[in-house]
């Protein structure tokens, strides 16, 4: 079956940790994307890879770090940085080359700082 | 700055009954949209696009109209039924390659 998966479902922080969400997927897909999602706003852009060991930020990049050294896997790092880090955190694959490529989501990772 | 608006954060409808959902957008380099279903702690399902160089595209149930001079989109769903009741996401792309930018989204609620 191909897919993301993203690990755990839900994930609780103290404050001052950091924390690590994992994101896989074997669909063979080049671009990987991290979006956050609060109550009632869209998905906004963390970081996302074009390719592997290259990655970008995105519109909300602050407190937040990424690596890409698979091509399969796009983890996200939330460090204590990140001021207001209680999120649904949502992981995305696409083709990049040709354009116009939809992005398949996984399931998210509900993320709670006590 | 907003670049993608959906003004209707809800809609309800009755089963059967054909539901509109409406999105604009500001940047005139958007050149391919998409519209994603989401339900609650999942992560959102693609559901149909559509290029600039067309003004309407199908598939079952669904389907996008894109007015460009207006910088306008709306997904049609007919006829409407209870599952269909989820959170609808307009998104778009074109100036960044295939980064998305995402409305807010509406939440639509199929009576039956």
């Amino acid at each position: 079956d191909g897919g993301i998966t993203q690990s755990p479902k839900y994930l609780f922080r103290k404050e001052g940790q950091n924390v690590t969400l994992s994101c896989e997927q074997n669909l063979n897909h080049d671009a990987m994307y991290w979006y956050r999602q609060d109550p009632g706003q869209g998905l906004r852009l963390i970081y996302y890879s074009q390719i592997v060991n290259d990655f970008q930020k995105g519109d909300i990049a602050e407190g937040y770090s990424v690596s890409r050294e698979k091509k399969e896997s796009f983890p996200l790092t939330v460090t204590s940085a990140q001021k207001n880090p209680t999120a649904f955190y949502l992981c995305a694959s696409s083709m990049w080359q040709g354009g116009n490529n939809e992005q398949f989501f996984g399931p998210g990772t509900r993320l709670t700082v006590l | 700055d907003q670049q993608v608006k959906q003004n209707s954060p809800s809609l309800s409808v009755q089963e059967g009954r054909i539901s509109i959902l409406n999105c604009d957008y500001t940047n005139s380099m958007f050149d391919y949209f998409l519209w994603y279903k989401k339900y609650p702690a999942e992560g959102p399902t693609f559901l149909i696009s559509i290029s600039s160089i067309k003004d309407k595209n199908e598939d079952g149930r669904f389907t996008v109209f894109l007015n460009k001079s207006a910088k306008h989109l709306s997904l049609h769903i007919v006829p409407s039924q209870p599952g269909d009741s989820a959170v609808y996401f307009c998104a778009a792309s074109g100036e960044y390659g295939n980064k998305l930018v995402f409305g807010a989204g509406t939440i639509l609620r199929v009576k039956s």
